[in-house]
């Protein structure tokens, strides 16, 4: 079956630190890729996505590459802020059209001022 | 524009009470639905998804059950609380390119 795998931390940075949280999977297929951002109490949002290998989701100064040779799809962004601070989620969701995602156990990013 | 809403948002009973929790999604038609279930240091566990009315699959087996009486709403329901339902519970509903979830209910079984 499919699996995501991602580091599960805690991460604690100070401001403006480099970020970087693992991710890789196991899939059958050609799966798309995505990141999800929970902050505290809240519901999970979609952070950013690719549908293909090579492919670059980015948002909000977050980047993720779709590497199918090492089917990874790691969380990168150069300068964190305290407003990061949040559960990011790494997800894949199989070809076909019903939209099950499956979802690493999530990373607890702390930013210190 | 789309909104999914959830409620109550947060939940107390004890153990053996029964559930039920709604999830509604207005400005889409025929969305697939969700309930996710995230326990404390634990991810998302996937626990039922519909494509339509009165369609469900359930992934997990437990003492949960899920109806979807509308096309829109999805209910979430147990006849006796464990202990070990307490945890986050999302609901969510894709269209054919995000999948896009609600604020969540916290529940607490004592």
């Amino acid at each position: 079956g499919n699996s995501v795998t991602q580091m599960e931390g805690p991460v604690t940075l100070s401001e403006e630190a480099f970020l970087t949280i693992n991710c890789t999977y196991t899939a059958t297929g050609y799966p798309s890729l995505f990141w999800y951002v929970q902050y505290p109490g809240e519901g999970l949002q979609l952070l950013l996505k690719a549908t293909k290998a090579d492919d670059k989701g980015s948002n909000k100064g977050f980047e993720a590459t779709y590497r199918k040779e090492t089917t990874s799809f790691h969380l990168e962004k150069g300068s964190v802020q305290v407003s990061d601070s949040a559960v990011y989620f790494c997800a894949l969701k199989e070809g076909g059209s019903n939209y099950k995602l499956t979802f690493g156990k999530g990373t607890l990013l702390t930013v210190n001022p | 524009s789309q909104t999914i809403h959830q409620w109550p948002a947060t939940l107390v009973q004890p153990v053996g009470s029964p559930l039920s929790l709604e999830c509604t999604v207005e400005g889409t038609s025929n969305p697939n639905l969700y309930w996710y279930r995230q326990a404390a240091g634990r991810g998302l566990q996937l626990l039922f998804y519909s494509v339509g009315i009165g369609q469900i699959s359930s992934e997990v087996p437990q003492n949960l059950s899920a109806s979807r009486p509308q096309d829109r709403q999805f209910i979430l329901s147990s006849k006796k609380l464990l202990l070990s339902d307490s945890g986050f519970y999302l609901c969510a509903w894709s269209s054919p390119y995000e999948q896009f979830f609600g604020p969540g209910t916290r529940l607490t079984v004592l």
